[in-house]
């Protein structure tokens, strides 16, 4: 089966310091990941994916995820958090099922990020 | 573009009654995605349409819960007859083409109440 997991419930970080969302994977053959972010009553909306190429993905909003084979990971990132970044985070592999197109997403992490 | 459109916002019902959910993609895409959304099981795939066609059903939790594409810029989730636990938030998200890289644009959702 192929399934993401993020560890972590929820993320406290002060503004101005750098954040890690963590998000690992299991798949079989290459993985294709994803991030999106979810604002309070909002559709969930893309930030960034990894296909293939650099291990370093950068995405929207100053955030970026760095993809690690070796350890099965792909986690979010951003240098220094905002306020405004808040949010909940999801991580999300693509299953191939007969050359389909679906996603399984993780259980979420919620990130606060306070002054 | 306008993104994805879903309608209505937010539904309050009483069981037993039927509940539509409508969904326009974004035009051009030809992937078209129902999830549903609760604290309990979090973000649950429950059916997608490739072309208008129904590709993978198996998330649609039960009879009472069918969803149809008849068009390209039109689909519906439908729930007959409704439950309390049908209660959560259900998304629409469409793609373009089928590669194993290509993102899903969610919409905004809409919020069932079944009382």
């Amino acid at each position: 089966a192929q399934s993401v997991a993020q560890p972590e419930d929820q993320v406290n970080v002060a503004e101005g310091n750098p954040l890690t969302v963590k998000c690992t994977y299991s798949v079989s053959g290459n993985p294709y990941l994803f991030w999106y972010v979810q604002y309070p009553n909002r559709g969930l909306q893309f930030l960034l994916k990894y296909i293939t190429g650099d291990n370093l993905v950068k995405g929207s909003y100053g955030f970026e995820a760095e993809f690690n084979k070796s350890q099965t990971s792909f986690h979010l990132k951003k240098p220094s958090a905002l306020v405004s970044d808040s949010a909940l985070y999801f991580c999300a592999v693509r299953v191939l099922t007969g050359g389909g197109n679906k996603l399984t997403f993780g259980t979420g992490t919620q990130l606060k990020v306070e002054l | 573009d306008a993104g994805v459109i879903q309608s209505p916002r937010h539904e309050v019902t009483e069981m037993g009654q039927e509940v539509t959910l409508r969904c326009k993609p974004i035009s051009g895409h030809d992937y078209l995605f129902w999830y549903r959304q609760t604290m309990m099981r979090g973000l649950e795939l429950l059916i997608y349409f490739n072309n208008n066609v129904p590709i993978d059903d198996s998330g649609m939790p039960e009879d009472r819960f069918s969803a149809k594409m008849p068009n390209a810029s039109f689909s519906t989730l439908k729930i007959q007859p409704s439950e309390p636990r049908d209660s959560a938030v259900y998304f629409c998200a469409s793609s373009l083409g089928q590669g194993r890289g290509e993102t899903q644009y969610f919409g905004p959702g809409t919020r069932l109440l079944v009382l």
